[in-house]
């Protein structure tokens, strides 16, 4: 699996705009791009995931560039309830490929 | 239903018993996941079940038992565990064993070992 780089902490202010990017220089062609957020005392929760381009849903938007080396999870007007660990996760579908969570980054929404 | 629970949601054990940790899903899910983690790190993968059969073992020590008795179902069997295996463990499923699979995950045990 291609190792992760997110960075370790970020403080926002509420109704901005947060976004966090993720680094994976050794990404393989068939590997998506999945991240997850976990609150304190909770499992992880899936936001979205991307191969390339852009991808959006109700909660989040993922930018991949063409050369797929890194990823931003932008999160659109954040409020309080968004204060989390987010982790930036690359994998594959093939073999017995394992999830193998990163670092993560932990978000802080200031009032 | 995109549910999974675990039970107990604490658990505290002494070095020398024996407890278990269940999981459960109702989402038709094949594979089934346990994690460990520990304050303010990642969860580190400890073993996955595909279909029923135990498809992944990272090396976990053998006081940690896994059981699958049915693709709902998936057990923690701990016996002799030392202090430093208190930690939050995670169950989760997906439909098939494949990373870009959403992994639902259960709110998790909060095991101290004493």
């Amino acid at each position: 699996l291609a190792k992760t780089t997110q960075p370790i902490s970020m403080d926002s202010y509420e109704g901005q705009e947060v976004n966090i990017t993720c680094s994976h220089n050794n990404i393989a062609t068939n590997d998506y791009i999945t991240w997850y957020q976990q609150f304190p005392s909770q499992g992880p929760r899936f936001i979205i995931q991307g191969y390339k381009t852009k991808v959006t849903n109700e909660v989040a938007s993922l930018f991949i560039p063409a050369d797929r080396k890194s990823s931003t999870l932008s999160l659109p007007r954040v409020s309080l309830s968004d204060t989390a660990v987010y982790y930036c996760l690359v994998g594959s579908n093939f073999g017995n490929e394992k999830l193998t969570f990163g670092t993560g980054t932990r978000l802080t929404i200031i009032p | 239903d995109t549910e999974v629970t675990q039970t107990p949601k604490h658990l505290v054990m002494g070095m020398t018993n024996k407890k278990s940790l269940k999981c459960e899903q109702h989402m038709g899910h094949r594979a089934m996941y346990w994690y460990k983690q520990k304050a303010k790190k990642p969860p580190e993968l400890m073993f996955v079940y595909s279909y029923e059969k135990l498809s992944i073992n990272e090396s976990v020590p053998s006081r940690f038992s896994p059981e699958c008795p049915n693709s709902s179902l998936l057990n923690l069997h701990l016996h002799a565990l030392q202090p430093e295996d208190s930690a939050l463990y995670l169950c989760a499923s997906s439909q098939v064993l494949r990373v870009s699979d959403e992994q639902y995950f259960g709110p998790g045990t909060r095991l101290t070992v004493t």
